[in-house]
Order: C-alpha cells, then structure tokens, then sequence
C-alpha cells in the first residue's frame, strides 16, 4: 500500500533562514508525489507535485521539493523563509491501487512550521 | 482561491441529526473527491466520484452517503451523527478519473460541530 511519513511535528526556523520540511514514501510502483499547505482556518493549497523529469521540484510562493529516488524521500525546502509560511505542511502520494482507490491522496500526518521573526 | 466552492462553512448539529454538505467543483473537473480532517485521524479519503458515478471508497462510514448530480456538483449526506462525527469536511476536484499526475484542488472545507 502507498503511504508517507512526515517524521516531524513541529520544525521551527528563524526568519531568513533556510527550511526543510521532511518526507519519505513508500509506494509500488512509480510515485506521484504532492506538497499542500494549510494556513490556519483556510483550505489546503496545492504547493507543487512531482511527477516525473527533474528531480528539483519548483512551486508556489518560493517553495521548492527535491526527489530522491534511492533515499525515497521528496522534501520541501524554502531558501529564505518567512513568517508567513507558518502553516501546518501535508505531504501526500497519489493511490495508483486499481483494486480499490483510483487516484485518491494519501496524506502523511502533516508538519507544523513555525517561523519566528 | 482554488475555484472548488463548499457549502456551508460551519455549521452545528445535534447528535443523531442528519446535515448535507454541498461542493461545486472547479469548472471543467468531473472527479469530486470528499476528505475528513479530524485531530486524532488526520486527513482521511472518503469518497471518489467521476461524471456522476461512484469511482473509489475509502475510510466512509455506513452512516455516511454521496452521490454526485448531473450538473457535477456533489452532496455529502451524513446521518444519526455521533459526536465523533466533529471534524472539518473538504471537497476537493481533478479534470481526470485516473490521471495520476493531475492536481487535486480543494475548497475551503465545512466546519461540522456535532454537540
């Protein structure tokens, strides 16, 4: 079964600093991997995917994921972060099960990022 | 703004009432796509509709029903609702059925308080 793993609950980063919110999957077959943020009472906002081709993902609002097949992981990074990118960080994979789900997301836990001024 | 509207935004019931959440997908999106954010579950797959049909079923509950209208808006009808039943209820929509590497969109969410 596909799943992700978001080993951090929390990650705390000084403003201007860089951050990395981890994520490491585990899938058969080829992954179809998603990054999307909640910022507190709103919707999730899709961030950016990897699908297949380079394996530097770039996104919205300066976001950026890097996949690594041999490490299974697709990390979200951001050189320089802000104190508006506080949110709470899903990563998810996309269910190719053709027994049961088609297509559906599965969500990893999810990372609250703090960042301070 | 994700183009996924959800209808209504929060709303409060008591237990063993029945609500119906609406959702209107992005314009030109047939897969609907119905998720439950609660603390202790995270976010959970419900339900798949494409084009009006039933397409996957995840962690849904008997009590629990959807369906998907010509027009390709969908309902989430929820019955004799239990206080666990609490939790936050997106609506999310892709173009495809089974294209994997489609965006899935979501909306807002419906807040439901079950007291």
């Amino acid at each position: 079964a596909q799943s992700v793993a978001q080993p951090e609950d929390q990650v705390n980063v000084a403003e201007g600093n860089p951050l990395t919110v981890k994520c490491t999957y585990s899938v058969s077959g080829n992954p179809y991997l998603f990054w999307y943020v909640q910022y507190p009472n709103r919707g999730l906002q899709f961030l950016l995917k990897y699908i297949t081709g380079d394996n530097l993902v770039k996104g919205s609002y300066g976001f950026e994921a890097e996949f690594n097949k041999s490490q299974t992981s697709f990390h979200l990074k951001k050189p320089s972060a802000l104190v508006s990118d506080s949110a709470l960080y899903f990563c998810a994979v996309r269910d190719s099960y053709y027994g049961g789900s088609q297509g559906n997301l599965i969500f990893g836990k999810g990372t609250k990022l703090s960042v301070k001024p | 703004d994700s183009g996924v509207t959800q209808t209504p935004k929060h709303l409060i019931t008591a237990t063993g009432q029945r609500v119906t959440l609406r959702c209107s997908p992005r314009s030109g999106d047939l897969s609907v796509y119905w998720y439950q954010q609660s603390l202790d579950q995270g976010l959970q797959f419900l339900i798949q509709y494409y084009n009006g049909e039933e397409r996957a079923k995840g962690n849904i509950l008997e009590r629990f029903s959807a369906q998907q209208f010509p027009d390709l808006h969908s309902e989430l009808n929820l019955s004799s609702l239990e206080l666990g039943d609490s939790a936050l209820y997106f609506c999310a929509s892709s173009v495809e059925e089974t294209g994997f590497g489609n965006t899935i969109y979501f909306g807002e969410g419906s807040w439901l308080t079950v007291v």
